[in-house]
């Protein structure tokens, strides 16, 4: 089955500093990618949806200047949390789904562990 | 408007007791639904699907039916094992497929 692919699995950063994540859809082409964060013991947030070749779609509540999405090509987006702080510390997953094809499921990458010290 | 409900969580059970997850949902159309596994510290896998009401989806022992006429996807497992322990996240794609709804996660704990 189709795979996505999420970097780095786990990173720890200072206060103050930005932090990329990728999401690649290695085996197919993704117009459309999803960010989420899950706080410990919850469900998934959608934060926005990442277009290819157009902006980001945020979510109510969220900063898109804070969580800068760029959905460089067809295979990858990136995540960047901007100035980090601890709150921003998180579980952060990607998810992608093949085009056009409404009974596929939605592929979810390993995600993300963010912590800022 | 599209929304998941699912059963509130953390439900613990001895190894081999039988398993219910209830999920119900609200759409619009004909959506698919899904009901996706995270284990610890991982992304969520997809656990099985069904397209449209009255398939079953089934994987691993788990099954579930979609029920049109109660707007129902419950989840079971007739014996769990420790192995299954985990979170369990029901979800339902719209009928454009443009989107995923997910319910909150229920936390599933097997004891031996």
């Amino acid at each position: 089955g189709a795979v996505v692919s999420q970097h780095p699995s786990w990173v720890i950063c200072k206060s103050g500093t930005s932090v990329k994540i990728e999401c690649r859809s290695l085996d197919f082409q993704a117009t459309t990618m999803f960010w989420y964060r899950q706080f410990p013991k919850q469900s998934l947030m959608l934060m926005a949806t990442s277009n290819e070749g157009s902006k980001a779609t945020y979510e109510q509540g969220v900063e898109k200047d804070k969580f800068l999405i760029n959905h460089a090509s067809l295979t990858l987006s990136t995540l960047t949390v901007t100035s980090a702080h601890p709150e921003d510390s998180s579980f952060y997953i990607c998810s992608a789904r093949e085009p056009g094809r409404r009974n596929t499921e939605a592929f979810f990458g390993q995600g993300t562990r963010l912590t800022v010290v | 408007g599209n929304s998941v409900t699912q059963m509130e969580g953390p439900v613990t059970l001895s190894e081999e007791a039988f398993l219910t997850i209830n999920c119900t949902y609200t759409a619009t159309g004909y959506p698919s639904l899904f009901w996706y596994v995270q284990y610890p510290g991982e992304g969520l896998q997809l656990l099985l699907k069904a397209t449209k009401a009255d398939d079953k989806g089934s994987n691993k022992g788990f099954e579930a039916t979609y029920r049109k006429e109660t707007t129902s996807f419950h989840l079971e497992k007739g014996s769990v094992q420790v192995s299954d322990s985990a979170v369990y996240f029901c979800a339902l794609s719209d009928t454009a497929g443009n989107q995923f709804y997910f319910g909150t996660g229920t936390s599933l704990t097997v004891i031996p």
